[in-house]
């Protein structure tokens, strides 16, 4: 397994458009998370699956942003009608259920809303 | 308002020197996990702490977390240019289940 891969690396988009990003977590692992990083920020939370459910996600930013699991595979993150504050870092990480374990991120993927 | 604050949030020394990390709370940990990040990638883990008190070493790097499972400590001896990045605290509050909190991190600068 070559961890969590996240794609593309990086997406420029022009303010109104929608976008979508694609994580493809370790295989082993039950929980996938996306979080979002801006400059001089830490990783905020986003929301989460285990398997195929979507078990939280109320922290979803706004209603522009959802997020699916088809299976309990990869997952995808859209952003419709994209805003200039969306710019940022969208980070994905998996793991085992309990939280101990620690995450494993991808390299995340940069949006740049122009 | 932030769950984990840490400090310093800016860290600027010279190869050799000592430094220590804290990151603190007023809410009670599970576990808490510390993480390396470079720019341009995710982050990536260094070490959880889960019993309160529990000190944990990784070469170079000592860990702790502190006895109320509210804060914890990162200490790096001898540190070299390798070190530099962002170091981030994380945790998972006692009874919340599911997604760790991140701190908005320290940024280590270490010049030869």
């Amino acid at each position: 397994d070559t961890g969590v891969s996240q794609n593309p690396r990086h997406k420029i988009t022009k303010r109104g458009q929608n976008v979508t990003f694609r994580c493809d977590p370790i295989s082993e692992h039950n929980r996938l998370y996306w979080y979002r990083q801006t400059l001089g920020q830490g990783p905020e939370f986003l929301t989460y699956f285990q398997n195929e459910a979507q078990l939280e996600k109320s922290r979803l930013l706004s209603d522009r942003f959802s997020a699916e699991r088809p299976k309990g595979s990869f997952s995808t993150l859209e952003i419709q009608r994209t805003e200039q504050g969306d710019s940022a870092m969208y980070l994905c990480a998996s793991s085992f259920i309990a939280a101990n374990y620690g995450y494993t991120f991808g390299s995340g993927t940069r949006l740049t809303v122009v | 308002t932030q769950l984990l604050e840490q400090s310093p949030q800016f860290l600027s020394i010279q190869e050799g020197e000592n430094l220590t990390v804290y990151c603190n709370s007023s809410s009670v940990f599970s576990s808490l996990q510390w993480y390396r990040q470079e720019p341009g990638e995710g982050p990536v883990l260094l070490v959880t702490v889960v019993t309160g008190g529990e000190v944990k070493k990784l070469k170079r790097l000592t860990f702790q977390f502190g006895d109320a499972r509210k804060d914890s400590s990162l200490h790096i001896t001898a540190a070299q240019p390798g070190d530099t990045g962002l170091y981030l605290c994380a945790g998972d509050v006692m009874g919340s289940g599911y997604a760790l909190n991140f701190g908005k991190g320290t940024s280590l600068l270490v010049t030869p």
